[in-house]
């Protein structure tokens, strides 16, 4: 079973600074999705950003973009330029190819101070 | 434009009540599913449907069920409520299997047994 590990209950950023946060994997395919959803106080689910695994080049989004380890099976989101609205909970996610269930790691709150 | 869209927001049963969650989308996914989310963890895939009339559990469906007769509908039914079944539940949809692989999320629906 593909399982998902998130190391760091909570982290802290101040304003206008970098944060990363930890994901790891388990898996023995070789095509597969990964995610970083955020979550603030209003329960939405946001995607932030997406990797396909057989493309190398790591994916960005404006201030996001992600570390991709497929061999240490790493999944990293940076956030850059911390913004007080980054302020939530932040799920990685691994879905494998063409299957229907997605797989979520227990989450990390950030905090932005000001 | 709605996407996915879940009632009630909010519920309060008591112990063996039953209630039925509401989705609906309105992008045509064939795909749907419910997740459910407990305090401090990541979401639990419940039951999905891969289209009208087709559904199958997930990791977590004991206490549930659910049905799907369109394509826009896929209501979660939760007899005989129990205090283990207080959770935030979200209903999802996606494109069919591969695309973006990603998961397009309601806005939850926060229950509590008491």
């Amino acid at each position: 079973a593909q399982t998902v590990t998130q190391s760091q209950p909570e982290m802290s950023v101040q304003e206008a600074e970098t944060v990363t946060l930890s994901c790891t994997y388990d898996t023995s395919e070789s095509d597969y999705y990964l995610f970083w959803y955020k979550q603030p106080p209003s329960r939405q689910m946001i995607l932030v950003i997406r990797q396909e695994a057989y493309k190398q080049q790591n994916a960005t989004e404006n201030r996001f973009s992600v570390n991709f380890q497929k061999a240490a099976k790493s999944f990293s989101l940076k956030i850059s330029d911390s913004q007080l609205g980054d302020a939530a909970m932040y799920f990685c996610a691994y879905r494998r190819y063409n299957n229907n269930d997605m797989r979520f790691g227990a989450g990390t709150r950030l905090t932005v101070k000001p | 434009n709605a996407g996915v869209t879940q009632t009630p927001k909010f519920r309060i049963l008591k112990i063996g009540q039953s209630m039925t969650l509401q989705c609906t989308q309105d992008m045509n996914h064939n795909y749907m599913y419910w997740y459910r989310q407990d305090p401090g963890m990541g979401l639990k895939l419940i039951y999905y449907s891969v289209g009208a009339g087709i559904t199958d559990k997930g990791e977590v469906p004991n206490g549930y069920n659910v049905s799907r007769s369109t394509t826009e509908d896929f209501p979660l039914r939760l007899e005989l409520a129990a205090p283990s079944q207080t959770s935030v539940y979200f209903c999802a949809s996606s494109y069919k299997r591969g695309n973006t692989g990603e998961l397009f999320f309601g806005e939850g629906s926060r229950l509590t047994v008491l």
